[in-house]
């Protein structure tokens, strides 16, 4: 059983640029939620997504970033018109079933940059 | 708003001797969770308490949780090198279901 797994690794873009993070949950996962670190510092929640419905989007920033968890395939994690400020990793976690006690499996991240 | 907060920010110990981390948070919690960020990697879950248990333990980890503070603790016994990596604690308040993260303890675990 995989874990979670996001793609690209390594992502570098250049100012005005678009970025698209992948995240594919673990097999059976149905939530998913992204975080953002920046350098240092800790994770900080960006959105919960379930198939096909975003449930929580309160840590998104306003413009610029968008999150879809479709029914066939991976969730994406849209940055448009990136700036400077936008470099940091980006985490996406999975977890089996809507409760709050239940543990989150992290992928290993994506790391953008840009330039 | 930041809840989990690490107390200390880095933490270097001689190998065999106990780690403590501290992590305090603001409003009422469902559970608090512990992860671990090796460099550059994602996280990894290490021990799940809930808002009405006291202390768990799973191998060399203790957590312990006061509600009334509002602070827990994380003991590793015995540390190894490889349990140099960075510790956050984590958590979920209300009807929410993310994970609210402290900005972590470097610990680093000296051979």
């Amino acid at each position: 059983n995989a874990g979670v797994m996001q793609n690209p690794r390594h992502l570098v873009r250049r100012r005005g640029q678009e970025a698209r993070l992948r995240c594919s949950p673990m097999k059976g996962h149905s939530h998913v939620y992204w975080y953002r670190q920046l350098p240092e510092e800790g994770l900080k929640f960006m959105v919960y997504l379930q198939k096909e419905n975003i449930i929580d989007e309160s840590g998104m920033p306003k413009e610029r970033f968008s999150a879809e968890f479709p029914k066939e395939g991976p969730s994406i994690l849209r940055i448009q018109q990136v700036v400077r400020g936008d470099s940091a990793a980006y985490f996406c976690a999975s977890s089996p079933q809507d409760r709050d006690d239940t543990e989150a499996f992290f992928g290993q991240g994506t790391r953008l940059t840009v330039v | 708003s930041q809840q989990g907060e690490e107390d200390p920010q880095a933490l270097s110990i001689q190998e065999g001797e106990n780690a403590t981390m501290n992590c305090s948070y603001k409003t009422s919690i469902n559970n608090l969770q512990w992860y671990r960020q090796n460099s550059g990697r994602g996280l990894v879950h290490l021990i799940l308490i809930r808002s009405n248990e006291r202390e768990k333990h799973s191998g060399r980890l203790r957590v312990t949780l006061d509600t009334s503070k509002k602070s827990s603790s994380l003991l590793i016994t015995a540390s190894r090198a490889a349990d140099t990596a960075s510790y956050f604690c984590a958590v979920v308040s209300g009807s929410a279901r993310q994970l609210t993260f402290g900005s972590g303890t470097q610990l680093t675990v000296l051979p």
